[in-house]
């Protein structure tokens, strides 16, 4: 089944406390981005990746580290997290004009 | 700066046909997009309109007038799944770049 999955689903942590969150698609993309959702603003884009080794700002990067080593995977790292960072996360890959989404990762930083 | 603005929520009867706008001020877009994500759930595509005029897919249509710097939504025949928030977003650099609206919530009735 062609998918975008995301692990964790879940996560508390606490401030400063170095994460990771997986995304990983089967379908071959080359293009691959990071969104936070939070009330009333939607989707915001953090980082996205053109290819392997190529990545770029979205709108909002400040705290988010990402990689793309391979082309099925793009981390998002978040090297000292905050409690602003407390969002819904969203990984999505992109064929032509449409993106497919990951099922989304609820972090919560205390 | 790159904005787009919705409604936050629209009400409608079931079998009824509503239309969701969205206007937009940015520069550069290269066209608009739909998804739609129910609560709990990833957002999906819906439709792509890369040039002026409607685009129609089954039960759902799509507009956009560059122009005016407006787009919207058309849903015809609603059912009660259709209740889920809708989302407009525009795209920059190639496809790299995505702006997402603040989105819809549909609320269907019986």
């Amino acid at each position: 089944e062609a998918q975008v999955t995301q692990n964790p689903r879940y996560l508390i942590t606490v401030t400063g406390k170095k994460l990771t969150v997986t995304c990983s698609q089967n379908m071959n993309h080359e293009y691959m981005s990071w969104y936070r959702q939070d009330p009333g603003l939607g989707l915001r884009q953090i980082y996205y990746s053109m290819n392997v080794e190529v990545t770029d700002k979205g709108d909002v990067p400040e705290g988010y580290k990402v990689s793309r080593k391979e082309k099925r995977n793009f981390p998002l790292i978040l090297e000292s997290p905050s409690p602003n960072q407390t969002s819904l996360y969203f990984c999505a890959s992109r064929n032509g004009n449409e993106q497919f989404f990951g099922p989304g990762t609820r972090l919560t930083v205390l | 700066g790159q904005s787009l603005e919705q409604p936050s929520e629209v009400t409608a009867v079931e079998g009824a046909i509503v239309q969701i706008n969205c206007t937009y001020q940015t520069s550069g877009f290269y066209g608009l997009s739909w998804y739609q994500q129910h609560d709990g759930g990833a957002p999906t595509f819906l439709s792509y309109n890369a040039l002026d005029g409607l685009e129609e897919t089954g039960r759902f249509s799509s507009f956009l007038s560059r122009s005016d710097s407006y787009g919207y939504l058309l849903l015809q025949e609603l059912q009660m799944k259709d209740s889920a928030s809708y989302f407009c977003a525009g795209t920059r650099n190639n496809f790299n770049k995505f702006y997402f609206g603040s989105g819809t919530k549909l609320n269907v009735k019986p």
